[in-house]
């Protein structure tokens, strides 16, 4: 069965902290995306990568980074971890063309900043 | 971006069809209709998606009205498994969906 895993299903982080998110797909797909979930205001775009070492912004970058250095594995990083970036983040691929396929998400990574 | 809407939520019997709308008045001629759901402490899970005509997979059907300003999502035999958050989305391009609230379904025994 194809797959998007997360790293970690819950996280506690301190005010201030670096925080790295991690995602691993093993479809071989070209698209990788980066989402936060908040009641009330649904799934929010953070960046997305179309290739490898390629990046683009979604809707919400401001306090997030990304990296994508192998096909597989897309990073995403809260350089000072805030308490209003305490969210759900979900990872999601995709193929190029992927109108046709549709977008594959992982469990989420429940994270929570005190 | 089109934007989508859909009923805060639904209910619906067990072993019953059970039919989601969504209207999209301000739909593109090159905007596709996806739907998502999600299941309680999931992610998202890709359902169905339609540009022009009506679409069946093993999950659900999708019926596009002729002007495209809205459709319908159609579980043909809701089971309490498909009681989840679903989501009416369009998009043009392959990165970009503009996520709504979605509709609750609930199943009742």
């Amino acid at each position: 069965d194809v797959k998007v895993t997360q790293s970690s299903r819950y996280l506690v982080k301190r005010t201030g902290e670096k925080v790295f998110l991690e995602c691993v797909q093993d479809m071989d797909h070209e698209n990788m995306f980066w989402y936060r979930q908040d009641p009330g205001l649904g799934l929010r775009l953070i960046y997305f990568s179309y290739d490898v070492k390629m990046k683009e912004k979604g809707d919400i970058p401001e306090g997030y980074s990304v990296s994508r250095e192998k096909k597989e594995r897309f990073s995403l990083i809260l350089e000072s971890a805030s308490t209003n970036q305490t969210s759900m983040y979900l990872c999601a691929s995709s193929r190029t063309g992927s109108i046709h396929y549709g977008y594959t998400f992982g469990s989420g990574t429940r994270l929570t900043v005190v | 971006d089109a934007k989508t809407t859909q009923p805060n939520s639904m209910e619906s019997n067990e072993e019953e069809p059970v039919h989601l709308p969504c209207n999209h008045s301000t739909i593109s001629g090159t905007d596709y209709i996806h739907w998502y759901r999600q299941l309680p402490s999931q992610g998202p899970e890709y359902v169905i998606h339609g540009l022009t005509s009506n679409v069946n997979n093993r999950m659900a059907s999708l019926a596009i009205a002729e002007d495209r300003k809205s459709s319908t999502l159609i579980l043909h035999r809701a089971t309490l498994r498909d009681a989840a958050v679903y989501y009416c989305i369009l998009s043009h391009s392959n990165y970009q969906l503009i996520w709504g609230a979605g509709t609750k379904l609930i199943i009742k025994p």
